[in-house]
């Protein structure tokens, strides 16, 4: 069975520009979050989607959005970009929302601002 | 509010030898708890979770974790490491107050010495 898949893998983008990465999740999971992994932060929830609706959102700007489709697939999009905002994105699905049995995370979209 | 405390930055351990990662968590009702490994340039692999069934947890590859609610701990254990072992581990905790967003503790690097 297909894992999570995130795409693209890598993306350079400069200051000031927007960019949308996308998940899709294992097959029948509805639940789809997004994190965020700097060296300086670590990992930081940025949301949660279930349901094609936000259920839940960590302390990021609003420049940071997102959003679920019907087939559970979701993407992110950040805008106005910052040098600050490089890191690796990782997308993790789970079955429910609470994801008491575990998340299983994609290998994530590494994001360069130049 | 929920939190978990990884105690080692860094562990090296030589082949063959027993590998002990310590993680304190901070959960003011019972927790799920996690442990998640990171090979370089990878996602985040579940190694095992703690969901308030049995207190010693088995996991994937020889690894198993001990929830011990009296001294709020959920350390990480292996008999004897491999190579392959040479990761970073992150204990994590489920916010379940809010959605069961993950929290992650700052991650222990763990090299493994021939």
């Amino acid at each position: 069975k297909a894992g999570v898949t995130q795409t693209p893998r890598y993306l350079i983008k400069t200051r000031g520009q927007q960019v949308t990465l996308s998940c899709s999740p294992i097959s029948g999971h509805r639940s789809v979050s997004w994190y965020q992994q700097t060296p300086g932060q670590g990992l930081q929830f940025l949301f949660e989607y279930f349901s094609e609706t936000q259920r839940n959102k960590g302390n990021f700007p609003g420049r940071f959005s997102g959003r679920q489709f019907s087939n559970s697939r979701s993407e992110m999009n950040v805008s106005t970009l910052e040098l600050g905002d490089s890191a690796l994105y990782l997308c993790a699905s789970s079955l429910v929302l609470q994801g008491s049995y575990g998340y299983t995370f994609g290998s994530g979209t590494r994001l360069t601002v130049v | 509010a929920q939190s978990v405390t990884q105690l080692d930055s860094h562990v090296s351990v030589s082949e063959g030898t027993p590998v002990l990662l310590r993680c304190n968590y901070s959960s003011s009702y019972s927790p799920s708890l996690f442990w998640y490994v990171q090979h370089p340039n990878k996602g985040l692999q579940l190694l095992l979770k703690y969901t308030s069934a049995a207190t010693l947890v088995k996991g994937i590859n020889g690894f198993e974790a001990e929830f011990k609610k009296s001294e709020t701990s959920f350390h990480l254990t292996k008999p004897s490491a491999h190579m392959s072992d040479a990761a970073e581990y992150f204990c994590v905790v489920s916010d379940n107050n809010q959605g069961g967003k993950l929290i992650f503790g700052q991650g222990t690097e763990l090299s493994v010495k021939p």
